[in-house]
């Protein structure tokens, strides 16, 4: 397709379980971005890659939270130990370059994630 | 501590009138400035601002940016019930990292 793309739409786990959420980018976009949104909230920034490193992961809110992006294209995001307070919809948005060159990222359609 | 913030948080109003909504920053390596509109979960991006006093214009939508003062306005003008949504206000730094407002909700009547 020609949009960033999520896997699943939806997530409901329960509490302790482990999960994968997968963000595919659009085809040639070297940066991909993570972002976490609640409820009346704007996104807030997780992880981002240049490539297949992490350039910045910041934004993780602790050592449950991973992501790799192994072969510089598709990446995955991954929890640990979910906890209710993990609920929220997870964006991911990728764009042509990355490194403050401007450019505009592109979002997927999210997964929401509920932990019951 | 980097932020954005947005008001008002939630405006109501009917068709063809025209509204303003306002985007405040405090962000070190401030890169450029953008706004989306999100109506189901996707933000879908509407303008980038890197300059001061140029606005930017797509149809009956406008952006102004004022790097001075460290804010910017997104205008519509004509409102139709289609542009009910929430409208993000985002900065991006020189690391590419983008830092959102927590979103004006827009509902238009008709």
């Amino acid at each position: 397709g020609a949009g960033v793309s999520q896997t699943p739409s939806n997530k409901v786990t329960e509490k302790g379980k482990y999960v994968e959420l997968r963000c595919d980018p659009i085809s040639g976009h070297t940066a991909l971005y993570w972002y976490r949104q609640s409820l009346g909230q704007g996104p807030e920034f997780l992880i981002y890659f240049q490539g297949t490193g992490a350039a910045d992961d910041s934004g993780l809110p602790n050592d449950r939270f991973f992501a790799v992006r192994p072969e510089g294209s598709v990446s995955t995001l991954k929890i640990q130990r979910t906890e209710r307070g993990d609920s929220a919809v997870y964006l991911c948005a990728s764009s042509l370059l990355a490194g403050g060159r401007g450019n505009e990222q592109f979002f997927g359609p999210g997964t929401r994630l509920t932990v019951l | 501590e980097d932020k954005v913030v947005q008001s008002p948080l939630s405006l109501v109003v009917h068709e063809g009138d025209t509204v303003t909504l306002n985007c405040s920053y405090e962000v070190t390596n401030f890169r450029s400035l953008l706004w989306y509109k999100q109506e189901k979960k996707a933000p879908t991006f509407l303008f980038m601002l890197t300059s001061s006093g140029i606005e930017k214009k797509s149809g009956r939508l406008s952006s102004i940016l004022d790097k001075k003062e460290l804010f910017s306005i997104l205008n519509i003008t004509a409102t139709q019930t289609g542009d009910s949504a929430i409208y993000l206000c985002a900065v991006e730094n020189q690391g590419g990292k983008l830092i959102f407002g927590q979103g004006t909700e827009l509902s238009v009547k008709p």
